[in-house]
């Protein structure tokens, strides 16, 4: 079955940098695309950007150009998002989720159990 | 950017009810639309996809419809596990984006 697994919660104080790591199972890595989601406490869902995992291409939401990075390592079957300048407006849970296709439309729809990341003095 | 936006922000209703979100887009976004559920302390689940067809294992009481920049989900009778928040995504163009949320409460 499909599994994506994340990295533990984090702690990081402002200005620092963060590296949240999705590995996963089930299926074969490059075939399927993974976005990156993130949830501020009580707050909306939010979407960061994506990463075509099979040839590396990325497309990051604006308001996070410049401050986040997306990988993988096809050899591990994982994926990577490094978010650097954090504050504490940065503090939420940060999801990975694997597309799936109905007719030639991609939507997430695997999602990782997600990363608490805590940003604090 | 399309901005998503959902109302209301809060629906109050009894099980055996039926629940009718809206989802608004800026701008035209054809079908290229989901909806997702996130209970209290879960990760989100595909509900609808392109507007209007139920993901696997959806029940029959999620129904979706609309296109262009109009866009509803229609829970027709709410059952207890219902109770959540529901957003909508569109993937029409980059940046994707989500709406602020409605969240469905029991009365």
């Amino acid at each position: 079955q499909v599994q994506l697994l994340q990295s533990g919660a984090e702690v990081k104080k402002p200005g620092a940098s963060v590296k949240v790591s999705c590995k996963t199972s089930g299926y074969t890595f490059i075939d399927w695309n993974l976005h990156w989601v993130r949830q501020a406490p009580g707050q909306r869902l939010e979407w960061m950007g994506w990463i075509n995992v099979g040839n590396g291409d990325t497309k990051y939401s604006q308001r996070f150009q410049g401050r986040v990075t997306f990988t993988r390592d096809t050899s591990a079957s994982a994926a990577y998002m490094e978010l650097s300048s954090l504050r504490s407006e940065d503090t939420a849970i940060y999801y990975c989720a694997r597309e799936i296709s109905f007719s030639g439309y991609y939507y997430p729809f695997y999602w990782g159990q997600g990363t608490l990341v805590t940003v604090t003095t | 950017e399309v901005v998503l936006t959902q109302s209301p922000a809060t629906l109050s209703l009894s099980p055996g009810e039926r629940a009718t979100l809206s989802c608004r887009a800026s701008q035209s976004i054809s079908d290229n639309l989901a909806w997702y559920q996130q209970q209290l302390g879960q990760i989100p689940r595909l509900l609808i996809y392109t507007a209007s067809n139920r993901a696997p294992g959806i029940p029959a009481r999620f129904s979706g419809s609309g296109s262009g920049t109009d866009f509803t989900l229609t829970i027709s009778s709410l059952e207890p596990e219902d109770f959540a928040v529901y957003y909508c995504h569109q993937r029409y163009s980059w940046p994707n984006t989500f709406g602020q949320g409605t969240k469905v409460e029991m009365k």
